[in-house]
């Protein structure tokens, strides 16, 4: 099974500005994605990050916004770019390993 | 686009009763369903999951058949324990990829000595 970490694991951040979320894998995977779960609610898929390529958004979900990178098979970040109030939840990252789907803890960001 | 619908939260039971978590997806075609669950201050778990039609996963005493026929995949179990207190995520995900899911809006449920 694939073990996943992220940093920081959370923060609390001025709206204005950005945050970058590192996510590590301890294995190589092709595909890592990155979901939010906001306050009180179910997760939504933000994008899907390969190795190589471009990230591919979800609809309501933009690069200038979120900027993903994918330098490597274990490694990816996500920005979370012009924070607002809006932008607090938790975001994880999560990779698909052989046929099972395995999560992060979690970076729980809080924008005042 | 596809969703997923979980009975309305939070559930409280008292130890030893018998759990019904329901859940209904509106993916076309053969998705493949699971269960996953948070426990209090840890990460997303996977708890079951189902691939095909009819398929029963099962596991730590919980249970969930894929049910083509009604569009669900509800989770049982027969007698819950206080440990079981956590939030119960029902997902979709097809194709090739399981990565793509689809969550419900969780259900919390919580069990009293």
């Amino acid at each position: 099974s694939a073990v996943i970490s992220q940093k920081p694991s959370r923060d609390i951040c001025q709206r204005g500005t950005s945050l970058t979320i590192q996510c590590q894998v301890d294995s190589q995977v092709t595909m890592m994605f990155w979901y939010r779960q906001q306050p009180g609610q179910s997760l939504t898929l933000i994008a899907t990050a390969n190795q190589g390529s471009e990230a591919t958004y979800e609809s309501g979900f933009v690069i200038d916004k979120f900027p993903i990178s994918r330098p490597n098979l274990t490694f990816s970040t996500l920005t979370v770019s012009n924070m607002s109030p809006e932008d607090s939840s938790i975001y994880l990252c999560s990779v698909e390993d052989n046929t099972e789907q395995y999560f992060g803890p979690g970076t729980r960001l809080t924008v005042t | 686009g596809n969703s997923v619908t979980q009975m309305e939260g939070p559930v409280t039971l008292s130890e030893e009763a018998f759990l019904t978590i329901n859940c209904t997806y509106t993916a076309t075609g053969y998705p493949s369903l699971f269960w996953y669950v948070q426990y209090p201050g840890e990460g997303l778990q996977l708890l079951l999951k189902a691939t095909k039609a009819d398929d029963k996963g099962s596991n730590k005493g919980f249970e969930a058949t894929y049910r083509k026929e009604t569009t669900s995949f509800h989770l049982e179990k027969g007698s819950v324990q206080v440990s079981d207190s956590a939030v119960y995520f029902c997902a979709e995900g097809g194709g090739t990829s399981y990565g793509k899911l689809t969550f419900g809006q969780g259900t919390i449920l919580t069990v009293h000595p």
